[in-house]
């Protein structure tokens, strides 16, 4: 149990255009989706936090209105990166809680992101 | 300070070895530890978690928790070339926190 799924795997846009990355927790209910993004050689930097139905909690320095979460329910979250730019190209990756187990976080598999 | 450190590394073994992997927190109040490995190009995935002082032995993997000290640790016996990936220590506080990774490498 405990799978959390990402769509698409792997995205090519141009400058200037708009992402949307899904993450689906497939056999649970998560409380909260977080969002995280990972330069090459670098840590995990956590993004935003989610709960479903209300709004996102983003960390400092990350433009909310350029990366827009939606918490639609409580299997699904999405990112949009909005006019992206090369600089955005990175290694997205959403987590999920159980809600058994809150303490603990569920990766998806990642979405390599590249902006030409 | 940052919250959670760990040693960049690149830490290498030779297989069949133990592999020790540290990891120091600034946060007394918290409860929650983990470790994760990551692939490269992969996420990450889940090892170990642990709450309490002490050693909690999963297989292979060994976490340690010294809460007076801040510190946790994970131990890997009879190091595999499988197990040649980025570790990632984890801190629960109030959301999760972790640390940069460090690189193991096991040669065969």
């Amino acid at each position: 149990g405990a799978v959390v799924s990402q769509h698409p795997s792997w995205v090519i846009c141009k400058s200037g255009t708009s992402v949307k990355i899904e993450c689906r927790s497939l056999d649970f209910q998560a409380t909260t989706m977080f969002w995280y993004r990972q330069f090459p050689k670098q840590s995990l930097m956590l993004m935003a936090t989610s709960n479903e139905g209300s709004k996102a909690t983003y960390e400092q320095g990350v433009e909310k209105d350029k990366f827009l979460i939606n918490h639609a329910s409580l299997t699904l979250s999405t990112l949009t990166v909005t006019s992206a730019h090369p600089e955005d190209s990175s290694f997205y990756i959403c987590s999920a809680n159980h809600r058994d187990r809150v303490d603990e976080q569920f990766f998806g598999p990642g979405t390599r992101l590249t902006v030409l | 300070q940052k919250e959670v450190e760990q040693n960049s590394g690149p830490l290498s073994v030779p297989e069949g070895a133990i592999a020790s992997l540290n990891c120091t927190y600034s946060d007394r109040v918290s409860q929650s530890f983990f470790w994760y490995r990551q692939y490269s190009g992969k996420s990450p995935e889940l090892i170990m978690s642990i709450y309490s002082n002490g050693d909690k032995e999963d297989g292979r993997f060994t976490a340690q928790l010294n809460k007076a000290s801040q510190y946790v640790s994970l131990l890997i016996r009879d190091s595999q070339p499988s197990d040649s990936a980025t570790y990632l220590c984890a801190v629960n506080v109030h959301d999760m926190r972790f640390g940069a990774g460090t690189r193991l490498t096991v040669k065969p």
